[in-house]
């Protein structure tokens, strides 16, 4: 069945560059999601990329995909103390239309 | 805009009644909604799709009697959890995807069911 693989922890300092990485197994992966989930609230969708693009850009956030290698990875430049949360990645096979496919998320902590 | 509420958000149930899980989309309407189920420290694990006005599709291992799920109108779907056990105890959170924005899902906060 699919996979998607995340590392469970990820620290950097204020004010560096953030990146959170994800591979994924299923090969007709179609749109590729981050979400950020903050203590408490819900998911909230951050961003997401077409198979057929390999980077997008959205203000701080840059998402990185290699199809080849079926990884995705999120960089959050200037890491504030308000990125503090779980990114988790997911992929969908189906267009956008099926239900996703979600890693274990990634705790994104921020040292002072 | 493209938000997403459930109701209740906590829940407390004894073993063998029922509980129903409320998910709203507020502020679009919502074709498709899906429900997900989240275990501590787990990701979340996609139980069931609903299309309004037609028949859940559920994911394989998933009880269709067990978990009911109705989608009666673009904005709400609702999900009933039957005969409650302990180990049906989890963090259930709906999501919804806007008929004008097919590739966006948008979640709600989540309910945590505890049975006891």
């Amino acid at each position: 069945g699919e996979d998607v693989e995340q590392s469970l922890f990820l620290s950097v300092r204020e004010g560096d560059s953030s990146v959170i990485n994800c591979t994924y197994t299923d090969s007709s992966s179609t749109y590729l999601y981050w979400y950020k989930q903050e203590p408490g609230a819900g998911l909230q969708l951050l961003t997401y990329i077409f198979s057929n693009m390999d980077m997008k850009q959205d203000q701080r956030l840059t998402v990185l995909l290699n199809k080849k290698d079926k990884h995705l990875s999120l960089r959050i430049a200037d890491t504030q103390t308000g990125d503090s949360a779980i990114y988790f990645c997911a992929e969908t096979p189906g267009g956008g239309a099926d239900g996703l496919t979600f890693g274990k998320g990634t705790h994104l902590i921020i040292q002072p | 805009g493209a938000v997403v509420s459930q109701h209740p958000s906590r829940v407390i149930c004894k073993s063998g009644t029922s509980v129903k899980i409320e998910c709203r989309s507020l502020d679009f309407q919502a074709t498709t909604m899906f429900w997900y189920r989240q275990f501590p420290k787990q990701s979340l694990m996609l139980m069931a799709t609903s299309n309004e006005g037609s028949k859940a599709t559920y994911e394989q291992g998933v009880e269709k009697d067990k978990f009911l799920i109705n989608h009666a109108s673009l904005t709400l779907s609702t999900l009933t959890v039957t005969s409650a056990h302990p180990e049906d105890s989890s963090f259930y959170i709906c999501s919804a995807r806007d008929g004008t924005r097919l590739r966006e899902q948008y979640f709600g906060p989540g309910t945590r069911l505890t049975v006891t």
